[in-house]
């Protein structure tokens, strides 16, 4: 059964940083895509970054592109995504999704994790 | 950007209904679109892949169908675990959801 643990939500300030973690499990974690979709309190779903399964290729939405990094370390089975500049509309809860890819080349998720909060404010 | 644009925003049904739920995108997408289901305080869920493809372990009750700009998830005979929000989401060019249909009792 697929697993994905996020963790590192936190209430901060505007202008500072935090670093997610999504500890994965159940499947071939250095076979699979990964991404973050985030979620504002009682609003839709929005992506905001992908990373191949190797890692070479790292994909953002414009909304985060400079000031987030996504990451992986496929010796730990663990995502990351380093949130620099936080902005208050950056308050979300962050979901890690294990992600499949056709031959559009692009990304949809399949399996999601039960997500972290992320509250920028002062 | 390609947008996704759900109709209705929500939508009352009762058990056993037939429902359809529509998303349009703002260019072609061919059939690069899933469906997801949402329950509040819950990840979403996959439900059908490829407009029409339906996810291992989903009822059948579902269904999708779609292709370029237009898509439907009918839901055959609603039952009570189907009242929750559904997101439509393309994935031809980079990945863009619809803003959500939630479906409630009526």
């Amino acid at each position: 059964e697929v697993q994905l643990l996020e963790s590192g939500g936190a209430l901060v300030q505007p202008g500072g940083s935090l670093r997610l973690s999504c500890a994965a499990s159940g499947f071939i974690f250095s076979n699979s895509a990964m991404s973050w979709v985030r979620q504002a309190p009682g609003k839709g779903l929005e992506w905001v970054s992908t990373i191949t399964y190797s890692g070479s290729g790292t994909y953002y939405a414009d909304s985060v592109k400079g000031r987030f990094t996504i990451s992986r370390d496929n010796s730990k089975n663990t995502l990351y995504l380093q949130m620099n500049s936080l902005r208050a509309e950056d308050t979300a809860g962050y979901y890690c999704a294990q992600s499949r890819v056709e031959s559009s080349g692009w990304y949809y998720f399949d399996s999601w994790g039960q997500g972290t909060l992320v509250t920028v404010s002062s | 950007d390609i947008q996704m644009t759900q109709s209705p925003s929500s939508l009352s049904a009762s058990v056993g209904d037939r429902v359809t739920i529509t998303c349009r995108a703002s260019q072609s997408i061919n059939a690069w679109l899933v469906w997801y289901q949402q329950k509040p305080g819950k990840a979403p869920k996959l439900l059908i892949s490829k407009a029409s493809r339906l996810e291992s372990g989903v009822p059948s009750r579902f269904s999708g169908s779609g292709f370029g700009t237009e898509f439907t998830l009918t839901i055959s005979s609603l039952q009570p675990d189907d009242f929750a929000t559904y997101y439509c989401q393309q994935y031809s060019r980079y990945s863009t959801f619809g803003q959500g249909t939630k479906l409630d009792i009526k």
